[in-house]
């Protein structure tokens, strides 16, 4: 069965203060680890999609990096704009269809 | 272009009653799943179309049905209504042959 392990479940930074989120997961023949931005009573808003071992993508304070059995997202000088729900998904297998397996999510406060 | 819309927005149901929930997905798009999330936890898969045709069904009873019509709209139904059926319903679309999921707003669902 596929799973998702993202921690911590909540990180508050001062604005400026860099930190990594994490998301460990174990699936059978990964096809693509999907990163999702939630606002509070909002739906999932698409970050990145990364698809193998060392590949990496930036988007203004946030870069997503992937290994073999983890992906780190990497948040530069924050600002309190970024506070929200930050969740992870995998996409796996022939049969899974476009199924996503969510993380239970790690929600972000950063504080001016 | 025109995002994922869902309707209604929010709905009150009380245990043992059936409830429709909408979704239009992005023009162009073929695929739509759909997603609950509990409060404070991950979206969980509950069914995925493609060209009206189910194409994947997550782990959850038959109470929950739904079907994709030729415009690629797609409806939710869940009867027989439980407390523990209370949470935020959401859709996603996804065009044929890509991968990223863009997801909707979502409705949010409180049976009393």
């Amino acid at each position: 069965e596929d799973q998702v392990t993202q921690s911590p479940e909540a990180l508050r930074l001062q604005e400026g203060e860099s930190s990594s989120l994490n998301c460990s997961y174990t699936v059978s023949g990964l096809r693509g680890l999907f990163w999702y931005r939630q606002d509070p009573g909002k739906g999932p808003e698409f970050l990145f999609t990364l698809y193998s071992a060392g590949e990496e993508k930036e988007k203004e304070r946030l870069k997503a990096t992937l290994t073999k059995k983890e992906s780190f997202l990497h948040i530069t000088a924050p600002k309190p704009e970024d506070s929200a729900t930050y969740l992870c998904a995998v996409q796996a297998g022939e049969t899974s269809g476009s199924r996503l397996t969510f993380g239970e999510g790690t929600q972000l406060t950063v504080n001016p | 272009d025109a995002g994922v819309t869902q309707s209604p927005t929010h709905l009150i149901k009380t245990r043992g009653q059936h409830v429709t929930l909408r979704c239009s997905p992005i023009s162009g798009h073929k695929s739509v799943s759909w997603y609950q999330q509990v409060l404070g936890q991950g979206p969980q898969f509950i069914f995925q179309y493609y060209e009206k045709e189910e194409r994947g069904r997550g782990n959850f009873p038959d109470r929950f049905s739904a079907r994709q019509f030729p415009n690629y709209s797609s409806e939710l139904n869940v009867n027989a209504l439980l407390l523990g059926d209370s949470a935020l319903y959401l859709c996603a679309s996804r065009r044929g042959g890509g991968v990223v999921q863009y997801f909707g707003p979502g409705t949010r669902l409180t049976v009393l």
